[in-house]
Order: structure tokens, then sequence, then C-alpha cells
């Protein structure tokens, strides 16, 4: 049974709108969550993160907002651009007494120029 | 050489073979891990080394064997595979071991396919 789950296997965007990304995970006892970004033949690479004390991260173009209730979070780009086009991975961890990672299937975003 | 560095790039092997896929961090990092990439399948940890001891292993069957000699060189030994452990092996590397909070810094990668 999947704990991290990404339902969407690909999204294609227009360049300069909005991307959303989303995550849903099982386990309430995940505190801690990230999103990593994969390009072809590259490892994946850190892109950001949120605790559950949070309910929104920005960097950049980049925000993670996370509903604790409904055990939801989601990676939002703003403007997207064509070299955002990649493999999106959320992951999610209980931050007490562990040190694993659960990974989603990932989500292939396309921008389109 | 900075980061997380994987070698092979790609590898095929027969399912008799013994083949050996490496990774070394130049990062100053405590911990490291290896991860397996199937198509349309989450991420799934098999081994995690903390300080070159072995905290964890996650199930893995025994055709698959790490080696960790110091904290910045980590070995994933391969022998009779099946063909359905062609994947992408990742390695990947993290200062703090309990839940890094900035997460892991991986390799490319290892693409492996057993023929």
């Amino acid at each position: 049974d999947q704990q991290v789950k990404q339902n969407s296997p690909s999204l294609s965007v227009q360049e300069g709108r909005i991307s959303i990304l989303n995550c849903d995970y099982t386990n309430s006892m995940f505190d801690y969550f990230l999103w990593y970004k994969k390009y072809p033949a590259e490892g994946p690479t850190f892109l950001i993160s949120i605790s559950s004390i949070k309910d929104k991260n920005e960097d950049g173009r980049f925000t993670v907002f996370l509903n604790k209730s409904a055990k939801h979070l989601s990676l939002h780009i703003v403007p997207s651009q064509p070299g955002d086009s990649a493999v999106y991975f959320c992951a999610a961890s209980a931050t007490s007494g562990t040190y694993k990672y659960i990974f989603g299937t990932g989500t292939r975003l396309k921008v389109l120029a | 050489e900075t980061g997380v560095t994987q070698t092979p790039r790609h590898l095929v092997m027969g399912m008799t073979n013994k083949k050996s896929l490496k990774c070394e961090q130049h990062l100053g990092h405590n911990a490291m891990y290896w991860y397996k990439q199937s198509a349309k399948k989450p991420l799934e940890l098999m081994f995690v080394y903390n300080f070159k001891e072995q905290t964890e292993n996650n199930s893995v069957p025994s055709r698959f064997s790490p080696e960790c000699p110091n904290s910045s060189h980590l070995f994933l030994h391969l022998h009779t595979l099946q063909p359905e452990d062609s994947a992408l092996y990742l390695c990947a590397s993290s200062q703090d071991p309990q839940a890094p909070l900035y997460g892991y810094t991986f390799g490319s990668g290892t693409r492996l396919t057993v023929v």
C-alpha cells in the first residue's frame, strides 16, 4: 500500500502559466515533506521542503502548500518555464525516530513554449 | 570533484554475472543510501549506512550485497540477478542520518539491465 501518492503521472502547462503538482499521503505520523526534481539521465535534486508546523513555504517561483487535515500537499510553480520540464517527486518522513523518506511515483511536467 | 558520483552509468549483465556498482561522495556526509527506481514505481529504499555501519536492510534479496568501507564510498555487489532487477539504482548521501531536513543528495544513478 503506497503511503505517498502522486495520482497524476503527467501534466502539461503553457509557459508563463501556473503549474500545480499534487501529492497525497496516508500516514498521519509524517511531519516533514520534500519535493525533488529529476531531469533525464540525472539523479533527483532537492527543490523545496515543508514541515508540518507550517502550511506554506515559498522559494522564488516555487511554493509548497500543506493541508494536514486532508493529508495533501501541492507544489506551485509560477510562472512556469520550459526549463521546469522534469519529473517531480514528493517525499514524506516522520522525523521522530526514523530517517526514511517515502517517495511518490512522480509527475512528469512538460512546460510548452 | 563534488557531489555524489556513481559508476558505471549504464550496465548490462547476464543472470550469471557478478558486477559491482560504485558510489562516492565528496560532501563530508555521514549517511549513505541505495535506492532502486523501477518503471512506474516509487523510489524504494534498499540499504542505509550511518557512519559506515549498515542500519537498514529493507528486505532486499541476498543477491544484492552492499559494502561501505568508509563514509565516502558505497558499493552494491550484484550476483545472479533476475531480469526484474533491471532498474535505475540511485545512491544518495545526507549529512544527518536522522530524518535529514534538507533531503538527500543523489547521484545520477546506474541504469542496470539484466539479460
